[in-house]
């Protein structure tokens, strides 16, 4: 079984869509994250989320939103798509003294 | 959490010992040098982690100096499929931070 498991893989949509990716993780942790890659390859955290709560909310337009339905999921929604949103999104999880584990991320491509 | 500084590529003989160095010198009596991997096209892995005294898993061993400035690691018998960009991280082993992932080091393991 995947531990932490993201969908779609591959994204392709035009700009002004509204799109959403899926994260979904069967490891009991509390402590989920969304990171996004850039054309660079620098790994950049978006948002974090323990017990359903927001903790972490970097420097992210207000067209992403998080929303955790419960703990197992964390689903990342974003409106009004740009050009500059494209990038692979990386969804992980953490328990309590564990480490991080990540999804196998999600390419998104706005056209 | 403090910054590190990493060399951006290094080569490896397949087979040999590939020696991964990292500088921490700002590190705090209460941070964790981690050690994660990404593999092209896929999610960060998480390899090992340590405090002060050095440690081994079945992936690699982490050397810690002692005045914890820096670390090195090791993947002791370097294969083609360890070809990867690794990131050394230092933070406070909280649940609700997130992992601040640096430029990393590319990794080329040569047959």
């Amino acid at each position: 079984d995947t531990a932490v498991s993201q969908t779609p893989k591959y994204l392709v949509t035009q700009m002004g869509n509204d799109k959403s990716i899926k994260c979904e993780q069967n490891l009991g942790h509390d402590t989920m994250y969304w990171y996004k890659q850039d054309s660079k390859k620098f790994l950049k955290i978006m948002f974090s989320y323990n017990n359903k709560e927001l903790i972490i909310n970097e420097t992210v337009p207000n067209r992403f939103s998080p929303k955790s339905p419960d703990k197992a999921h964390l689903n990342l929604h974003i409106n009004s798509l740009e050009l500059g949103d494209s990038a692979v999104y990386f969804c992980a999880s953490r328990g309590r003294g564990t480490e991080a584990f990540f999804g196998q991320g999600t390419r998104l491509t706005v056209v | 959490d403090a910054k590190t500084t990493q060399p951006p590529s290094m080569d490896c003989a397949e087979g040999r010992a590939a020696n991964l160095p990292c500088n921490h010198s700002t590190i705090s009596g209460n941070e964790y040098v981690y050690w994660y991997r990404q593999i092209h096209s896929q999610g960060p892995q998480y390899i090992i982690h340590g405090l002060k005294n050095n440690e081994t898993n079945e992936m690699a061993s982490l050397i810690i100096t002692e005045d914890r400035k820096s670390s090195t690691l090791i993947l002791p018998h370097a294969t083609l499929r360890d070809t990867a960009v690794y990131y050394c991280i230092v933070r406070v082993d909280r649940t609700r931070y997130q992992l601040t992932f640096g430029k990393g080091t590319k990794l080329s393991v040569i047959p």
